[in-house]
């Protein structure tokens, strides 16, 4: 089983000023590693994922994530934030192998919100 | 293309009743199908999800059931409906190296 854990709730910030929000999670097996964009009454939209290869991922609107295997941490930066980024985003992780038939665990969301 | 289709977008429900959510998908065949619960302040659950026609798995014990009659559309049903059921109600679908793909989702209110 894995666990998903966002080290905050809300995160307020100027706009320009750059952003990091925390993610770390815990699993026994390898696994694939995911942030979601959620704008109000919206649904969820992927904004990078970490499958292989480099730690270092790049993701829409600015947004990357760096995989850190040994202190299991997948943290999401971006160096200068608008206002149009104020909005919930959530961690996730995924089994590479085994049954869990491709279900994702989420972390309990961290609401960024950029003031001007 | 992929597209998600929730229905309906909004939902105002008495304690008591019955309940029908519905989620079709475009562009894909035989997907693996989520049902997802967004409750205020809090992040996303797993309910539901299913690997194909007539096979549901459920997560967690609750007063929902879910259905999958065709290939491309997963129910979401209750036949009395609590309070505690209020929620953002999420249907997904697994693409490649297990992303999934989120519809629009159902606001539901249980009064």
């Amino acid at each position: 089983a894995q666990s998903v854990t966002q080290l905050d709730s809300q995160v307020p910030v100027f706009e320009e000023a750059p952003v990091e929000l925390r993610c770390n999670y815990s699993s026994s097996v390898s696994v694939y590693l995911f942030w979601y964009v959620q704008y109000p009454n919206q649904g969820l939209q992927l904004l990078l994922k970490y499958l292989s290869g480099s730690t270092l991922v790049k993701g829409i609107n600015g947004f990357e994530a760096e995989f850190n295997k040994s202190q299991t941490s997948f943290h999401l930066r971006k160096p200068s934030v608008h206002i149009s980024d104020t909005a919930e985003y959530f961690c996730a992780v995924s089994e590479i192998h085994g049954t869990s038939y491709g279900k994702l665990t989420f972390g309990q969301g961290t609401i960024l919100t950029v003031h001007p | 293309s992929q597209t998600i289709h929730q229905w309906p977008a909004t939902l105002v429900q008495p304690v008591g009743s019955p309940l029908s959510l519905e989620c079709t998908v475009e562009g894909t065949s035989n997907p693996n199908l989520y049902w997802y619960r967004q409750a205020a302040g809090r992040g996303l659950q797993l309910l539901f999800y299913s690997v194909g026609i007539g096979q549901i798995s459920s997560e967690v014990p609750q007063n929902l059931s879910a259905s999958r009659p065709q290939d491309r559309q997963f129910i979401l049903s209750s036949k009395k409906l609590l309070l505690s059921d209020s929620g953002f109600y999420l249907c997904a679908w697994r693409l490649l190296s297990n992303e999934q793909f989120f519809g629009p989702g159902t606001r539901l209110t249980v009064l």
